[in-house]
């Protein structure tokens, strides 16, 4: 059974630093791998979705990378700004039927 | 329609009252999912719909839990006798094929609370 783990559950940082947020997955057979944000009382939106067969993708300041032997991913975010606070998930795809979400790390930029 | 549009935004619901929501996917998309999410929690799959056949049901908590969508793009959650467990945003997202390469677009959510 697949399992998706964030870590760490919270992050405070001050605006303007580099940050890496973490996920990993029990099952290394996946369809693809999908990077979520949430604002409060919101629905999720998509960042980042990278497939089974890449190691990364880029958007604007956010980078996220795929390591499928190891099960791991990262969202890197480049120079913060406190419109990035958020929850942001982590979501794989390891059937066509349904994704597995982490439990989600929240994030909170000081301005 | 530009995105996967839910309705009500917020329900509340007395202890024993019968609930609807309705998801309403972007036009075209072939999958359709429903999750729960609790406070402080990941999204929890309930369950997925291509076109008008539901496929997996897995995730539906009880069978006062329904779902259905009957001509393949509206869909309707359903939970009888509400409890208040049953408390949380109902998210449903829809993707455009069924295949793998694909990513989800979610709705906004349905917001319940039993009280």
């Amino acid at each position: 059974k697949q399992e998706v783990t964030q870590i760490p559950a919270a992050l405070s940082v001050p605006e303007g630093e580099n940050l890496v947020l973490n996920c990993s997955f029990t099952d290394s057979a996946i369809y693809n791998l999908q990077w979520f944000r949430q604002d409060p009382g919101k629905g999720l939106t998509s960042l980042l979705l990278i497939q089974s067969s890449q190691r990364e993708q880029t958007s604007g300041r956010l980078n996220a990378s795929l390591d499928k032997s190891s099960g791991r991913s990262t969202l890197y975010i480049a120079a913060s700004q406190p419109g990035d606070s958020a929850t942001y998930l982590c979501a794989v795809r390891s059937s066509a039927s349904k994704i597995i979400f982490g439990s989600g790390t929240r994030l909170s930029i000081r301005p | 329609g530009a995105g996967v549009s839910q309705s009500p935004r917020y329900k509340v619901a007395k202890r024993g009252q019968d609930v609807a929501l309705r998801c309403d996917p972007i036009s075209g998309h072939v999958s359709l999912f429903w999750y729960q999410q609790a406070l402080g929690q990941g999204p929890e799959f309930l369950t997925y719909f291509q076109n008008e056949a539901q496929l997996d049901k897995s995730g539906l908590p009880s069978d006062r839990f329904f779902a259905e969508r009957p001509e393949g793009s509206v869909s309707t959650l359903k939970i009888q006798r509400t409890q208040q467990e049953d408390s949380a945003v109902y998210l449903c997202a829809s993707s455009l094929e069924a295949g793998d390469w694909y990513g989800y677009t979610f709705g906004s959510g349905t917001r319940l609370t039993v009280v």
